[in-house]
């Protein structure tokens, strides 16, 4: 399976500022998921990173709040904007490749706190 | 109601022993499942997949009932190192390759302790 590293593995972040996770894959997969993973929670997805294209995002999700690139086909970014406390989470992004998007495979997640 | 549920424990078993966990969902046109495993403060990772009647991995049996829309993980002779909490995830589409709209739903989660 790939090797997924995201950056960072945790921050603290104050009210109203705006944090960039990143995710790097060191192989070319062909999607790219960011979920996020409320404490107690399970993990909810956030958005497909499509490359060269806007992501998909779900519902109650918008490109506002969670802007996404994939520039290429080993590396994606989240933004968490104008954060608040309730963004406090874990985010993870996830890879699958071949014919089953099914079998995703995360990244270790980087925990968020917003004071 | 959530889309998947499961019970989240914790189960507390002794080593050796068989432990088995359910899981139910709620969308009748959901046709991949699968079971994730969790350790503390790690990412998920998966642990098998669940097609038609079901299949074993080792220790390991995953089993499907489409008509009462439950799937069930078996674990036997349980190890320290089964420890984790497991995911239950279900899809409503089958191998597509698509972008967007062929999310995973994840369970909450069942919270497994195996002790000496």
């Amino acid at each position: 399976s790939a090797v997924i590293s995201q950056k960072p593995s945790r921050d603290i972040c104050q009210r109203g500022t705006s944090l960039t996770i990143q995710c790097q894959v060191d192989s070319q997969v062909t999607m790219m998921f960011w979920y996020r993973q409320q404490p107690g929670q399970s993990l909810t997805l956030i958005a497909t990173a499509n490359q060269g294209s806007e992501a998909t995002y779900e519902s109650g999700f918008v490109i506002d709040k969670f802007p996404i690139s994939r520039p290429n086909l080993t590396f994606s970014t989240l933004t968490v904007s104008n954060m608040s406390p309730e963004d406090s989470s874990i985010y993870l992004c996830s890879v699958s490749s071949g014919t089953s998007v099914y079998e995703q495979y995360f990244g270790p997640g980087t925990r968020l706190t917003v004071t | 109601r959530k889309e998947v549920e499961q019970d989240p424990g914790p189960f507390n078993v002794p080593e050796g022993a068989t432990v088995a966990f359910n899981c139910t969902y709620s969308n009748s046109a959901s046709q991949s499942f699968f079971w994730y495993r969790q350790d503390c403060r790690k990412e998920p990772k998966l642990l098998m997949s669940v097609y038609s009647s079901g299949n074993e991995d080792g220790r390991f049996t995953a089993q499907l009932n489409r008509a009462s829309q439950y799937i069930s993980l078996l674990i036997r002779d349980s190890k320290l190192s089964d420890s984790a909490t497991y995911l239950c995830v279900v899809t409503p589409a089958r191998f597509i390759l698509t972008g967007g709209g062929n999310k995973l739903t994840f369970g909450t989660g069942t919270q497994l302790k195996v002790e000496l």
